[in-house]
């Protein structure tokens, strides 16, 4: 079965430029979550989905980040103007169901920006 | 509000010698609780969960982790440590939709 499938795997791009990450998560699995993780601040949890509608977005950092999910197999994760700050790895998971869930990481989009 | 706190951001032990990976949680609910692997340059793995079963939890690769609710630990082992566990090992605990994730600990084994 593929997994989490993210694109790119790795980015390097110039501060102020539009940096688009790709999610497609697991066939089925009606959540999906945006993590970042960096060295100073762990795994931080960006925003969820569920059944396609944003449930939680207070992770996110500020107004340059933007996140969609226009269908059940798809999300993108935006940042608009990017900045060196956000360099980091971005992960996209999905799960199913209630309770005790198991959520599936992707491999991760590692973002440079210089 | 749900939280854990992994004891040691390092742990180095030598090839064949136990792991133990400490990890303490808060919850003011009975907890879903994981250990997460991450090798370099990966995504997160689950090696395991608790889910209010069986307070001895096994997992992937004889890694084992025991719920202790008296001294709200979720603590991770494994009796042989191997070259290829050298990762690092997230302990999460569940909240609500989404999961909480420690520090991280840092595993080395040397040959």
């Amino acid at each position: 079965d593929a997994g989490v499938i993210q694109s790119p795997r790795h980015e390097v791009t110039e501060m102020g430029q539009e940096v688009t990450l790709r999610c497609k998560p697991i066939s089925g699995h009606n959540s999906l979550f945006w993590y970042r993780q960096t060295m100073m601040r762990g795994l931080e949890l960006l925003i969820y989905f569920n059944n396609n509608v944003p449930i939680d977005d207070s992770g996110m950092p500020e107004d340059r980040f933007s996140a969609k999910m226009p269908n059940a197999s798809f999300s993108t994760l935006k940042i608009q103007p990017s900045e060196p700050r956000d360099s980091a790895v971005y992960f996209c998971a999905s799960s199913i169901g209630q309770g005790a869930i198991t959520i599936y990481f992707g491999e991760g989009s590692w973002l440079t920006v210089v | 509000a749900q939280s854990v706190t992994q004891l040691d951001s390092h742990v180095s032990v030598s090839e064949g010698t136990p792991v133990l990976l400490r990890c303490n949680y808060s919850s003011s609910y009975s907890p879903s609780l994981f250990w997460y692997v991450q090798h370099p340059n990966k995504g997160l793995q689950l090696l395991l969960k608790y889910t209010s079963a069986a307070t001895l939890v096994k997992g992937i690769n004889g890694f084992e982790a025991e719920f202790k609710k008296s001294e709200t630990s979720f603590h991770l082992t494994k009796p042989s440590a191997h070259m290829s566990d050298a990762a690092e090992y997230f302990c999460v605990v569940k909240g609500a939709q989404k999961l909480v994730f420690g520090q991280g600990t840092r595993l080395t084994i040397n040959p």
